[in-house]
């Protein structure tokens, strides 16, 4: 009940184009839920982040899609550039107690130039 | 960038040996974190802390322990490394303003077996 199931696993997208990533989450208590960017050598940085009393939350090109009866949110990157390639993680948390985050298993997106 | 620093940031043992990593922050954060980030694991709990001297475990913590004597370091101890704990380590804080919960991670530390 605590997984976070995470797909594609890779992604290649040219430039402008939309890149989609998505992840799906089994207990229902979570409520905080982040996406993480990750360069090469780097640490994982906060992207964006949503909690399930909206559906969507925008911040620049960087979109998430709630669906709190599915289960479900997707991170949506419009106009993608070769800048925003990279690893991306969806995590899960409850936002009482201890802050144990469940991530998922990352997204390699590339942008074609 | 979070005042969040790990060291070493490379380091090469063969099995057996003891080996420690350290996380230093500098934000005064109540909660830190050791995780282990492997391909196709994506990044996954060892320990956790969430205040001085009080840790647990977190989802893979065999073969793993921590210590935390003051609020600024968590020390992560490999007792007896294994070539299964080949990994890349990374420390994260987190302190509750405002229920913001946002999770900052350090520079991570490779680590390898041999």
């Amino acid at each position: 009940q605590q997984q976070v199931k995470q797909s594609p696993q890779s992604l290649i997208v040219q430039k402008g184009g939309i890149s989609i990533i998505n992840c799906a989450y089994e207990n229902t208590a979570f409520d905080y839920f982040p996406w993480y960017q990750q360069f090469p050598g780097k640490g994982p940085a906060l992207l964006i982040a949503i909690r399930p009393d909206v559906s969507e939350k925008k911040e620049g090109r960087f979109t998430i899609s709630f669906n709190k009866s599915a289960k479900q949110f997707s991170l949506h990157i419009m106009d993608s550039q070769p800048g925003d390639s990279a690893t991306y993680f969806c995590a899960a948390t409850l936002t009482s107690g201890t802050y144990k985050y469940i991530f998922g298993t990352g997204t390699r997106l590339k942008v074609l130039a | 960038d979070a005042g969040i620093t790990q060291s070493p940031r490379h380091k090469v043992t063969e099995t057996g040996t003891p080996v420690t990593l350290r996380c230093h922050q500098t934000e005064n954060h109540r909660y830190m974190y050791w995780y282990r980030q492997d391909p196709g694991h994506g990044l996954r709990l060892i320990h956790y802390s969430y205040g001085v001297k009080d840790t647990d475990k977190g989802e893979v913590s065999d073969g793993y322990s921590v210590s935390r004597s003051k609020t600024e370091d968590f020390l992560l101890t490999l007792e007896s490394a294994t070539s299964s704990q080949t990994s890349v380590y990374f420390c994260a804080i987190s302190e509750s303003v405002q229920k913001r919960n946002e999770q900052f991670f350090g520079p991570g530390t490779r680590l390898t077996v041999l």
